[in-house]
């Protein structure tokens, strides 16, 4: 099961802003690891949409961005665009027995 | 230009035991930590395995025992061995590339291939 907690969904009008929050906790963000971001078009593999809180690899628009705080992270998407509908994963590193690599629950953005 | 394709899913039948395969290019196996994701349908990322790049492996709870993480240098593939799998296992299963700096997070990822469990 998931240790990181996110929204089912989130929606806007396109040219909005929207945020998807990521809950984790003390074995987690709380322990300094960093939160990353995945998006998952409809039918296509994951891919990675933000590293390390707040960094964006080449080519990914700079209207996505990420923060994190304490043991909770967000997403924001400015400028909400319709090819921005997909599924968006945070995902983080667990120092707990045997947990490893974690993935949140998963948020589905629709665009209205 | 980095890039990963899996093969080898498919039906099979409970108990079974099916193998996978990545093949990578680009970038050397060897020198990477390489690991597998699953996705069931219509469900999240779920974190499978992850070989390391001086090739220690760690297993999620729910595979521990029954997966085996590989991967063949001299065909530059990732493969990942499944056994006694039952309906629980059906699932997309992607690939990926650790990041080079850290480890613990996935930069580049395979399309997927599929794993259907049933008799």
């Amino acid at each position: 099961q998931s240790v990181l907690t996110q929204p089912p969904s989130v929606s806007g009008a396109p040219g909005q802003r929207v945020t998807i929050s990521c809950t984790g906790s003390s074995s987690n963000f709380g322990a300094g690891y960093d939160v990353h971001w995945y998006q998952q078009l409809p039918g296509t593999a994951p891919k990675l949409l933000i590293f390390r809180n707040n960094n964006r690899p080449s080519g990914v628009p700079d209207r996505f961005s990420g923060s994190k705080s304490g043991t909770s992270a967000s997403l924001a998407i400015t400028g909400l665009q319709a090819e921005d509908e997909a599924d968006y994963y945070c995902q983080s590193y667990d120092g707990s027995l045997n947990a490893f690599y974690v993935f949140g629950t998963g948020t589905k953005v629709t665009v209205l | 230009e980095v890039q990963l394709a899996e093969s080898g899913g498919g039906l099979v039948q409970p108990g079974g035991s099916l193998r996978l395969s990545c093949a990578a290019s680009g970038f050397s196996v060897i020198n990477s930590y390489m690991t597998w994701v699953r996705q069931a349908p219509g469900k999240g990322l779920e974190w499978v395995a992850v070989i390391y790049s001086g090739g220690n492996t760690d297993y999620a709870d729910s595979v521990k025992g029954r997966f085996i993480i590989s991967r063949e240098s001299s065909k530059n593939t990732l493969d990942l061995q499944m056994n006694s799998l039952g309906a629980e296992d059906t699932a997309v299963y992607y690939c990926a590339r650790n990041d080079l700096w850290s480890g613990y997070y996935f930069e580049q990822w395979g399309q997927g291939t599929l794993v259907i469990v049933s008799s």
